[in-house]
């Protein structure tokens, strides 16, 4: 089952603008994650937020957490061409045997 | 250092038939998985081993699928026999501790494995 769930699906921007990726997950979590997909380099790990950090960044990227609304969003400021690809957010729970479970995906195109 | 290697890249087999996929994980990295991406869709978690043991496969449909990860470093996934939606990429990664912890996952470049 996949407890993420990225919104949009897809999104397509001009280079230089700012793309905002959403993720809702429905059970409780230790940890986030961010990860990217694209044909080239094939799946990333982008940036990790814990379930007491409220906010991260790295590089063009920042990552929020809202615990209470159980979701998270990702920010690419300044996109480039070569920020093409799906992004998908992994939640890690305290339950469980410690797996990471992913989301659908959000497919971002950026036009030069 | 060296990333995930996963063997073959692509594999073209007919229903019915039976495949096998090979994974070996960033050296030290004590936790591996094999996922399963189907098109448009998110890695589907199959099997998750900590070292040579098996930590969770609740996901892996047993009657036809199987995976060893022998002397706790490389690992195969099998499928006997192959359905028409077993079609997808599979993905083999490792980390050095679970993942679900906050521990970062490092991803192969996959297996895109068609059924005809």
């Amino acid at each position: 089952s996949q407890q993420g769930e990225e919104d949009p699906q897809a999104l397509s921007i001009q280079e230089g603008e700012n793309a905002t990726m959403n993720c809702s997950y429905k059970t409780s979590i230790n940890n986030l994650q961010w990860y990217r997909q694209n044909s080239g380099r094939g799946l990333v790990h982008l940036i990790l937020i814990r379930s007491n950090e409220r906010e991260k960044h790295s590089g063009r990227l920042r990552v929020t957490l809202d615990t209470s609304k159980k979701s998270s969003s990702l920010l690419i400021t300044a996109s480039r061409a070569a920020d093409t690809a799906s992004y998908f957010c992994a939640t890690g729970s305290f339950s469980g045997y410690s797996t990471l479970t992913f989301g659908k995906g959000t497919m971002l195109l950026v036009s030069p | 250092e060296a990333g995930v290697a996963q063997s073959p890249r692509y594999k073209i087999i007919e229903k019915r038939q039976s495949v096998a996929f090979w994974c070996n994980p960033i050296s030290g990295h004590a936790t591996l998985y094999w996922y399963q991406q189907i098109l448009g869709q998110g890695p589907k978690l199959l099997i998750q081993f900590q070292n040579n043991g098996v930590v969770d496969d609740s996901q892996l449909p047993k009657d036809r699928f199987s995976a060893e990860r022998l002397k706790g470093v490389d690992s195969t996934l099998k499928i006997q026999p192959a359905k028409l939606e077993d079609s997808a990429v599979y993905l083999c990664a490792s980390s050095l501790g679970a993942s679900g912890m906050g521990e970062t996952q490092y991803f192969g470049p996959g297996t895109r494995l068609l059924v005809l």
